[in-house]
């Protein structure tokens, strides 16, 4: 049974670029959240995809978008990068939509210049 | 802010001490689970604890669950420097998929 796996692991972008961040959910999981955690903040929920539709969102900007595939992988697509976008961002597998226990991958840490 | 409170912030206790974190949340909720997290890494699921439960425990954790006060505790006994970590409680808004994690408490193990 593989885990929850994310890529890249760190990045650099500047202010006004656009990133896409990847991750495989755990093996029989096929809904997949999204969270992005400030620097000694709690992680904040982004949004969730149960069979390659967005079921719940947080507060969170239309330049936050994101995919899921049929093999239920997941991306996270930031548009116009602003400072403030600079945090560790953490996919999350779980069962089933709610309910259950999440499994995190290790994150991609983003820093905006 | 969305987030639940988590108290104390931070924590410093001996090996072998009881470490208890509490958290506080704001709407009514499906369960409550505790995540722990290693320097600033994934969350790691502890334990779960449903909204028609008091308490749960699990090896060396214990959980209480007061939803008139919308309230939990963790109790951590006997503490290791394995410990050491930053501990979330998340809840499950009713009617959402949405998680709401607290701002967490950062507990350090002396050996």
């Amino acid at each position: 049974e593989t885990g929850v796996t994310q890529s890249p692991t760190h990045l650099i972008k500047t202010r006004g670029q656009q990133v896409t961040l990847r991750c495989s959910s755990q093996s029989g999981h096929n809904t997949v959240s999204w969270y992005q955690q400030a620097l000694g903040q709690g992680p904040q929920f982004i949004f969730q995809y149960y069979r390659e539709e967005e079921n719940g969102r947080g507060n969170f900007p239309p330049r936050f978008s994101g995919l899921q595939f049929p093999n239920y992988s997941s991306e996270l697509n930031v548009n116009a990068l602003e400072l403030d976008d600079s945090a560790l961002y953490l996919c999350a597998s779980s069962e089933v939509a709610g309910a259950n226990v999440l499994t995190f991958g290790a994150g991609s840490r983003l820093t905006v210049l | 802010s969305q987030q639940g409170e988590e108290d104390p912030q931070a924590l410093s206790i001996q090996e072998g001490e009881n470490a208890t974190m509490n958290c506080s949340y704001k709407t009514s909720i499906n369960n409550l689970q505790w995540y722990r997290q290693n320097s600033g890494r994934g969350l790691v699921h502890l334990i779960l604890i449903r909204s028609n439960e008091r308490e749960k425990h699990s090896g060396r954790l214990r959980v209480t669950l007061d939803t008139s006060k919308k309230s939990s505790s963790l109790l951590i006994t006997a503490s290791r420097a394995a410990d050491t970590a930053s501990y979330f409680c998340a809840t499950l808004e009713s009617g959402t998929y949405k998680y709401i994690f607290g701002t967490g408490t950062r507990l350090k193990v002396l050996a």
